[in-house]
């Protein structure tokens, strides 16, 4: 099974920028790097997924290490809403189970 | 365009009793999936169903089943609840099968089992 590894908690200042590291040293060349958030009695929320290249959306930035052994997702300015566990996650072309890890838990500090 | 549902939301069993729990994908979705969160063990897959198929399966004894209709909407039956059923149980759906696919959370059904 593709497994990654997260801190498990990670602090930030709000409105300053939030790196968030993911290793995936046994991923293959054609899994796909999800990111989802939970935020507090909530389900989880998609925040953005790549491949190989990085990628931008409105929520965050997902930067890919050239040899995809790691990934990082970039909160630009971390805000009180921010406050979640980040899943990272690594999704194969056979597609077979999910397997969510424990995730960081990423407090945001006014 | 309205989020995935789920109904119940809240749930009280005894031990023994079964359950079955529902969930209303996004329209036009075609993919659901369902999902087991506990302190302990986090988040768990349950299966996956894609055009009324079960497509993947998680390590969970026969007890936990599922089905998807036509429409697209899914049930999940837990038959002789145990305790450790306990649970948030989640349902997320995505247009498409596929590990390209984005999943979109309902707000889960949250059984106690007693």
């Amino acid at each position: 099974d593709a497994k990654t590894t997260q801190p498990n908690s990670m602090e930030s200042n709000e409105e300053e920028p939030v790196h968030l590291p993911c290793n995936h040293s046994t991923i293959s060349g054609t899994d796909y790097i999800h990111w989802y958030r939970q935020l507090p009695s909530q389900g989880p929320e998609y925040v953005i997924h790549g491949l190989t290249s990085n990628v931008n959306n409105r929520m965050a930035s997902l930067a890919i290490a050239e040899d995809r052994k790691s990934s990082t997702l970039i909160l630009h300015r971390a805000t009180l809403r921010d406050a979640a566990v980040y899943y990272c996650i690594l999704l194969k072309t056979s597609y077979d189970k999910v397997i969510f890890g424990p995730g960081t838990s990423l407090s945001v500090i006014p | 365009k309205a989020g995935v549902t789920q109904t119940p939301r809240y749930l009280i069993k005894t031990r023994g009793q079964q359950v079955t729990l529902s969930c209303s994908p996004i329209s036009g979705h075609r993919s659901v999936s369902w999902y087991q969160q506990t302190p302990g063990q986090g988040l768990q897959f349950l299966f996956e169903y894609f055009s009324e198929t079960q497509r993947n399966k998680g390590n969970f004894p026969g007890r936990f089943s599922g089905r998807q209709f036509s429409n697209s909407r899914s049930e999940m039956n837990v038959s002789t609840l145990e305790l450790g059923d306990s649970a948030l149980y989640l349902c997320a759906s995505s247009m498409n099968w596929g590990p390209q696919e984005t999943q979109y959370f309902g707000p889960g059904t949250r059984l106690l089992v007693l």
